[in-house]
């Protein structure tokens, strides 16, 4: 099983659509939470953390659930700027604080 | 801007060649990190240095041959290569092993 598996993309949709990624992770241990964004041929950038009580930044709301070791995205009225490739990054301590990526879910926004 | 720049941004070597890549930081981290990328895969760690000592080793093969001479500055060297290590090398750098902050990345090919 993977360490953080996401969501297999790409996920096709048009401007004004709502869309939720989901991620999952296997070591109970882990801590911390993130979602990055990757543009095409870019470096990855740091989008939200992810806190336990959910947390929202404009259009975007990140959830976790602990117990089934869980993380979701919402993106509100998408842009054809949110095209990217969307990452679940999970810090897990005992691990020597290393961060995981999952492998990516495509988000393609179109007119 | 970046506060994390690597130099070349593009690289052709071939197998029996050497070369370095570098990686800076501005923002006065004290962690920096090695990752490749190829495509269609997660970011793979490769390297881990916190306060210029070298705190993981995933499993990489010896011609890569990291070397960090201060907090600022981490460089990956390489030698006798193959075609299938052609990939995206990105450098990121933390202040905690928390947040990472990416540079641009080198994209290498091997011939």
């Amino acid at each position: 099983r993977k360490e953080v598996e996401q969501d297999p993309g790409p996920f096709n949709v048009p401007e004004g659509a709502t869309v939720a990624f989901n991620c999952t992770y296997s070591n109970s241990a882990s801590q911390s939470f993130f979602w990055y964004r990757q543009d095409c041929r870019k470096e990855p950038k740091l989008l939200m953390s992810v806190y336990s009580s959910g947390n929202e930044d404009g259009r975007f709301t990140a959830q976790l659930n602990r117990a089934s070791q869980y993380i979701s995205l919402l993106i509100r009225d998408s842009k054809l700027s949110d095209s990217a490739t969307y990452l679940c990054v999970v810090n897990t301590y005992n691990q020597g604080g290393k961060l995981i990526f999952g492998q990516g879910t495509e988000l393609s926004v179109k007119p | 801007e970046t506060g994390v720049t690597q130099t070349p941004r593009h690289l052709v070597m071939g197998m029996t060649n050497k070369k370095s890549l570098k990686c800076e930081q501005h923002l006065g981290h004290n962690a920096m990190y090695w990752y490749k990328q190829s495509a269609k895969k997660p970011l793979e760690l490769m390297f881990v240095y916190n306060f210029k000592e070298q705190t993981e080793n995933n499993s990489v093969p010896s011609r890569f041959s990291p070397e960090c001479p201060n907090s600022s500055h981490l460089f990956l060297h390489l030698h006798t290569l193959q075609p299938e290590d052609s990939a995206l090398y990105l450098c990121a750098s933390s202040l905690t092993n928390v947040e990472q902050f990416f540079g641009p990345g080198t994209r290498l090919t091997v011939l």
